[in-house]
């Protein structure tokens, strides 16, 4: 069945950039997203590609896409303590029957420091 | 805020008890999916209903159940609790047509603690 690998965590430096990497063993995989969950806190949609773009940007937000090694990274720009969190790289597949769960990764945790 | 809502926030029962869940989607989503995080196992997906019609199944265990009301808003029931069912239990709505391509909003989902 379909998988989603991520490095369980990254600490960086309040400034830097933070680069949060994915894979996925699924080649069909059509949709590939992001998720962010805070303490405490349900999953907020950052942002999400199609499998026919290599990058798409948005705002301090760059996310990658190499379909050839099914690698998928997310850059958070100028990194801030607000944006400590869980990130989940996530995938959906069509299929005839029109359902596409999303299958997650276990998530990385990112920590800022000031 | 997503625009989907779930009651309750917190749930504390025993083992062997039952409990419902509710979910209502984002206005004008047809598609109500259900998610299981626990430390464990991660985010899994469990159930998934498109305009009252179970949809597809996941990882979902025979004491649960669920279904998707004709205001489109769903409830997760699950039945004779285990201290493994512990979890958050998470609901996504999608604008879906038939097939669901599109993008799932969570709601901040329902802490289950089971003693």
């Amino acid at each position: 069945g379909e998988d989603v690998e991520q490095s369980l965590f990254l600490s960086v430096r309040e400034g830097d950039s933070s680069v949060i990497n994915c894979t996925y063993t699924d080649s069909s995989s059509t949709y590939l997203y992001w998720y962010k969950q805070e303490p405490g806190a349900g999953l907020q949609l950052l942002t999400y590609i199609f499998s026919n773009m290599d990058m798409k940007q948005d705002q301090r937000l760059t996310v990658l896409l190499n379909k050839k090694d099914k690698h998928l990274s997310l850059r958070i720009a100028d990194t801030q303590t607000g944006d400590s969190a869980i990130y989940f790289c996530a995938e959906s597949t069509p299929r005839d029957s029109g359902n596409t769960p999303l299958v997650f990764g276990k998530g990385t945790r990112l920590s800022v420091i000031a | 805020d997503s625009g989907v809502t779930q009651t309750p926030k917190h749930l504390i029962t025993a083992t062997g008890q039952r409990v419902t869940l509710r979910c209502s989607p984002r206005s004008g989503d047809l598609s109500v999916y259900w998610y299981q995080q626990s430390l464990d196992q991660g985010l899994q997906f469990l159930i998934h209903y498109y305009n009252g019609e179970e949809r597809a199944k996941g990882n979902i265990l025979e004491r649960f159940s669920a279904q998707q009301f004709p205001d489109l808003h769903s409830e997760l029931n699950l039945s004779s609790l285990e201290l493994g069912d512990s979890a958050l239990y998470f609901c996504a709505s999608s604008e879906s047509r038939f097939r669901s391509y599109g993008e799932q909003y969570f709601g901040p989902g329902t802490r289950l603690t089971v003693t």
